[in-house]
């Protein structure tokens, strides 16, 4: 199966401050890259899909100036949370999009908590 | 509208029983696919069960099958012989056709399975 790692896999930050979170795939190229946060107890809910060297689009709600993505190469994409507060605070994963055994598979992160005081 | 249903939040089922979690779809798109994911305790998204909207029959994969049923747009998990690690939150996951905007993963709000010894 494919390997996919997140960086850092958990982070508290302080009001206002901008934290980065890296997603790599190991051992295969993503074109697509999809990113899902995560409320406890609750699902989880896509934020944006990039693909490799474009802009991401962002589903209904998400403010792209809030949460900024670049997945500038097929192997890494970063998310951004800019100016975090409290209600940022969440379970972030990154799922890239591979091939497998004939269908079109999304491997997951293990995802990010970040805590935002 | 909701497009994945788990209309039960927990269960709980007797170890080395069979336990069935429910899923329900709306899609008016042919082709798409249907997921299983289990997410332990660690926040980490484990992939189960696929199948595809034209497969003839109902996946398996070691003890967990999906009970596929096109007509009443239902994918229910059934896992055999339960463990106690299988104790977990469990996703149903739908991707729609082809590869536009609409190719993501989208996620029912999941079911708690705790299995007791």
């Amino acid at each position: 199966g494919a390997v996919v790692s997140q960086h850092p896999s958990w982070v508290i930050c302080k009001s206002g401050t901008s934290v980065k979170i890296e997603c790599r795939s190991l051992d295969f190229q993503a074109t697509t890259m999809f990113w899902y946060r995560q409320f406890p107890k609750q699902s989880l809910m896509l934020m944006a899909t990039s693909n490799e060297g474009s802009k991401a689009t962002y589903e209904q709600g998400v403010e792209k100036d809030k949460f900024l993505i670049n997945h500038a190469s097929l192997t890494l994409s970063t998310l951004t949370v800019t100016s975090a507060h409290p209600e940022d605070s969440s379970f972030y994963i990154c799922s890239p999009l591979g091939y497998e055994g004939g269908i079109d598979t999304q491997y997951f992160g293990p995802g990010t908590r970040l805590t935002v005081l | 509208a909701q497009k994945i249903t788990q209309t039960q939040p927990g269960m709980f089922v007797q170890e080395k029983e069979a336990v069935t979690l429910d899923c329900t779809y709306d899609t008016s798109d042919p082709s798409y696919g249907l997921f299983w994911y289990k997410q332990p305790s660690s926040g980490e998204m484990i992939f189960l069960i696929y199948q595809g909207s034209y497969d003839q029959q109902n996946a398996t994969e070691g003890r967990y099958s999906l009970n596929f049923q096109k007509a009443r747009k239902s994918a229910n998990l059934v896992i055999s012989a339960s463990q106690l690690g299988d104790s977990a939150m469990y996703f149903c996951a739908m991707r729609e056709g082809r590869r536009d905007s609409s190719y993501k993963l989208i996620f029912g709000s999941g079911t708690r399975l705790l299995v007791r010894p």
